[in-house]
């Protein structure tokens, strides 16, 4: 089965500086890779997401890209602020699988004023 | 509206107890999910409905029923649990099928047992 691991597992950030988060894969058939945002207490909210035959996605601060050769992608947010401060959780999966998503073990982003 | 939504946001039940959890999404999704989150862990799966019949079964203890009685329902029953059960329960919902996948999560029960 599909197996993701997500690196760092801590990370603090000052305002205004960029932050990244690297997830690598190991089923070269999942082709779709959803980045979850997970505030304390509540669930994991959908933030951006990337399909695998596009190699970069942006959504206003947060960007994603995709290496299918080297199965990895990544997360970037630019100018953090403190409400970035979440639990940042990767995923794989193959599209249209029923059997959905595999996560990363999750990256605790700080965001220090 | 993309809101999946779960009640009752807080539980806390004794081992001989029988509670429901219940979620709700009026988004037309055909799948839904109920996935158990212990603290600083990813959401790990327990069951997958898909078009109101149960699909995955995460070898979850029976202790654990699952049931989606519409499209847009889905309950999970709790009888006899363990203290180590507790934890956040999410629920999430997708299309089901196609490139359509975007899973979507409700805020989740936290389940304490005592």
């Amino acid at each position: 089965g599909e197996n993701v691991e997500q690196h760092p597992s801590t990370l603090s950030v000052q305002e205004g500086d960029s932050a990244v988060i690297k997830c690598t894969y190991s089923d070269s058939a999942s082709n779709y890779f959803p980045w979850y945002k997970q505030e304390l207490g509540k669930g994991p909210q959908l933030i951006i997401d990337i399909r695998s035959n596009v190699g970069e996605k942006k959504d206003q601060r947060i960007a994603v890209t995709l290496n299918k050769t080297a199965k990895h992608f990544s997360l970037h947010i630019t100018e953090t602020q403190p409400e970035d401060s979440a639990v940042y959780f990767c995923a794989a999966t193959l599209s249209g699988s029923a059997r959905q998503l595999t996560f990363g073990s999750g990256t605790q982003l700080t965001v220090l004023p | 509206d993309t809101e999946v939504t779960q009640t009752p946001k807080h539980l806390v039940m004794g081992m001989t107890n029988k509670k429901s959890l219940k979620c709700e999404q009026h988004m037309g999704h055909r799948a839904m999910y109920w996935y158990k989150q212990k603290a600083k862990k990813p959401p790990e799966l327990m069951f997958v409905y898909s078009y109101e019949k149960l699909s995955i079964n995460e070898s979850v203890p029976s202790r654990f029923s699952p049931e989606c009685p519409n499209s847009s329902l889905l309950n999970l029953h709790l009888h006899a649990l363990q203290p180590e059960d507790s934890a956040l329960y999410l629920c999430a919902s997708s299309q089901g099928r196609g490139l359509n996948t975007e899973a979507f999560f409700g805020q989740g029960t936290r389940l304490t047992v005592v």
